[in-house]
């Protein structure tokens, strides 16, 4: 089966410490994002990836840092200089290229920096 | 400044009767809308997306519906059944090129059995 994976589906974390959250695909797309969800707030864009080797700071990329070694895999660390770690954070894919179609996402990851 | 705007945070309806979400935007550039629905601790899923080139979009009982000189969009569920009970989510893009959406902040749908 298709589909988006990441991992773990919780974590917990003491503050001032770094994380980083798995996202794999194996759809075969081209793009990839992530996105933070807070409470009664809609998703807000953090990185996102185009192709191999390259990606883009999106609205809230402050904190937060990204590599795309590989087509499949997109991780987001999630660092000491994020003010307000705590949140929902969604992984999603694309297919790419210059025509519009839907992103898919992950079942996301729930950090909680104690 | 929010560009996708969902004002209703929370809509209730009776099984078998239509729901209707809508959302605003603000911003003229966008010319691809899609819906999401999500149910909690899962990530969204996608149900319908229109473009700027359409009026309506209907997909079995999800129809989708955009005003592009009000610059509004809703989401049309005929009949609601308890299922269909989620958080939905509209998102708009302005680049087909790099994808980015930009999302509303969702209408928890609840449909009473």
């Amino acid at each position: 089966d298709g589909g988006i994976t990441q991992s773990p589906k919780y974590l917990f974390r003491k503050e001032g410490q770094n994380v980083t959250l798995s996202c794999e695909q194996n759809l075969n797309h081209d793009a990839m994002y992530w996105y933070r969800q807070d409470p009664g707030q809609g998703l807000r864009l953090i990185y996102y990836s185009q192709i191999v080797n390259d990606f883009q700071k999106g609205d809230i990329a402050e904190g937060y840092s990204v590599s795309r070694e590989k087509k499949e895999s997109f991780p987001l660390t999630v660092t000491s200089a994020q003010k307000n770690p705590t949140a929902f954070y969604l992984c999603a894919s694309r297919r790419g290229g210059r025509s519009y179609n839907e992103q898919f996402f992950g079942p996301g990851t729930r950090l909680t920096v104690l | 400044d929010q560009q996708v705007k969902q004002n209703s945070p929370s809509l209730s309806v009776q099984e078998g009767r239509i729901s209707i979400l809508n959302c605003d935007y603000t911003n003229s550039m966008f010319d691809y809308f899609l819906w999401y629905k999500k149910y909690p601790a899962e990530g969204p899923t996608f149900l319908i997306s229109i473009s700027s080139i359409k009026d309506k979009n209907e997909d079995g009982r999800f129809t989708v519906f955009l005003n592009k000189s009000a610059k509004h969009l809703s989401l049309h569920i005929v009949p609601s059944q308890p299922g269909d009970s989620a958080v939905y989510f509209c998102a708009a893009s302005g680049s087909s090129n790099t994808g980015k959406l930009i999302f509303g902040q969702g209408t928890t749908l609840q449909v009473k059995p």
